[in-house]
């Protein structure tokens, strides 16, 4: 596609519910970062992609956190019996090739979660 | 590890006024520097990298960064500011080999007539 997809745009899930959050890159780019904006907080780092490989999860925050990668492709973040404190937006990036510091990164708009 | 302090959580200036952003990096090796601009329910857009180049980096929209090692500062700047620059405006770094962006928190620039 032109762009960076991310869906759905908005989730509101009750609390104690597992959600899945998608994000489809531009075609062709085989790096994809997964980064969680809470309020009034910075960017922060989840999970890097390179093809269908996960070389990168430190910035998970915990064992109810999970993403996958297929056909070097879609990728879905996966978070299993939500928190509050889950909420935030969740954005997806993806860049060209192993170097994106020079090729660049693509955002998507992201999606909003809001656990009640 | 790698670090971005930006300084103000916002910023507000009249239209015409300079805009200047400030940012602050921590970097063991030299860094690739970006600024990311958002604006309201929308992702992140790129304004400018910095990438061992040259030190003055223009980007769109009028906006200009300048790396100083000595300083270990990117700042951003604007000569004159138009309502629609009023947006969240990050700084982050590349770290590592996986090339991961490292954001500093966030500087929210208001714009008033």
């Amino acid at each position: 596609g032109a762009g960076v997809s991310q869906s759905p745009s908005n989730k509101v899930t009750e609390k104690g519910k597992d959600v899945e959050l998608r994000c489809d890159p531009i075609s062709g780019h085989t790096a994809l970062y997964w980064y969680r904006q809470s309020l009034g907080q910075g960017l922060e780092f989840l999970i890097y992609f390179q093809g269908n490989s996960a070389p990168d999860k430190s910035g998970l925050p915990s064992d109810r956190f999970s993403a996958e990668r297929t056909g070097g492709s879609v990728s879905t973040l996966t978070i299993q019996r939500t928190q509050q404190e889950d909420s935030a937006v969740y954005l997806c990036a993806s860049s060209l090739g192993r170097s994106p510091a020079n090729y660049g990164y693509t955002f998507g708009s992201g999606t909003r979660l809001t656990v009640v | 590890a790698q670090s971005v302090t930006q300084l103000g959580s916002h910023v507000s200036v009249s239209e015409g006024a300079l805009v200047l952003l400030r940012c602050n990096y921590s970097s063991s090796v030299p860094p690739y520097l970006f600024w990311y601009v958002q604006y309201p329910n929308q992702g992140l857009q790129l304004l400018l990298k910095y990438t061992s180049a040259a030190t003055l980096v223009k980007g769109i929209n009028g906006f200009e960064a300048e790396f100083k090692k000595s300083e270990t500062s990117f700042h951003l700047t604007k000569p004159s500011a138009h309502m629609s620059d009023a947006a969240e405006y990050f700084c982050a770094v590349s770290e590592g080999g996986y090339n991961k962006l490292i954001f500093g928190a966030g500087t929210r620039l208001a714009v008033h007539p």
